[in-house]
């Protein structure tokens, strides 16, 4: 079973306006972390957010914001005021705590390609 | 600089040959990995590290070999490269086992002919 799902391979928004990336989740544990990262076309892997599944406040970062719904095992990426530059593809993943075997490995999503246009 | 190194940044190799791929990373993370990324599939892990001699096999382990003899590199090695082993492979450390993000090197793109 897929642990991270993005829904939507690609998404277009105008330069200015917000823009939501969808991101659900699926673990039995009770602690795990919650990240996004944005790939350009350069290639590279940044780290955006990050979202502790005990933190009580959905987590902020300049333009990004993570819209934390633990109930419903969803972490969507809210970018405001998109610029050219988000242009890129964004991967959700989640971390789990050791376990055995699984040694706190990343899960990701399949991503999600944004386009930003004038 | 301080950061996660990874050599070559380009590599075309012919079927049947050794490939070894070089991470090196300057903060003395423990925690490090490697994943391929191939269009359809995402980043899927190769292999992970807890510590220098601590090493275990991820999703996709076949036809890889890891080791780590000191704590800032992790090598991994393509013992007799394929096809299918064409791809973008990414090295990533982390300083905690989790509730911290990794860090990725810029990868590297490998093309088996």
């Amino acid at each position: 079973a897929q642990k991270i799902t993005q829904t939507q391979p690609g998404m277009f928004v105008q330069e200015k306006e917000a823009v939501t990336l969808d991101c659900t989740y699926d673990t039995s544990d009770p602690s795990y972390g919650l990240f996004w990262y944005k790939q350009p076309s350069s290639g590279e892997m940044i780290f955006l957010i990050y979202q502790g599944s005990y933190d009580q406040q959905n987590a902020t970062e300049g333009r990004y914001s993570l819209n934390f719904q633990k109930a419903r095992k969803s972490a969507n990426l809210v970018i405001s005021a998109s610029q050219l530059g988000d242009s890129a593809m964004y991967f959700c993943a989640m971390r789990e705590p050791l376990r055995g075997s699984t040694l706190g490995r990343l899960y990701f999503g399949r991503g999600t390609q944004l386009t930003v246009w004038p | 600089d301080a950061g996660i190194t990874q050599s070559p940044r380009y590599k075309i190799t012919e079927t049947g040959r050794q490939v070894t791929l070089m991470c090196h990373q300057t903060w003395s993370h423990s925690y490090m990995f490697w994943y391929r990324q191939d269009l359809g599939h995402g980043l899927r892990l190769i292999y992970y590290s807890a510590a220098a001699d601590i090493t275990d096999k991820g999703e996709v382990p076949d036809g890889y070999v890891v080791s780590r003899s000191k704590t800032e590199n992790f090598p991994l090695t393509l013992e007799s490269a394929t096809r299918s082993q064409t791809s973008v492979y990414f090295c990533a450390s982390s300083d905690r086992p989790h509730n911290s993000p990794l860090h990725f090197g810029n990868g590297t793109r490998l093309t088996v002919t």
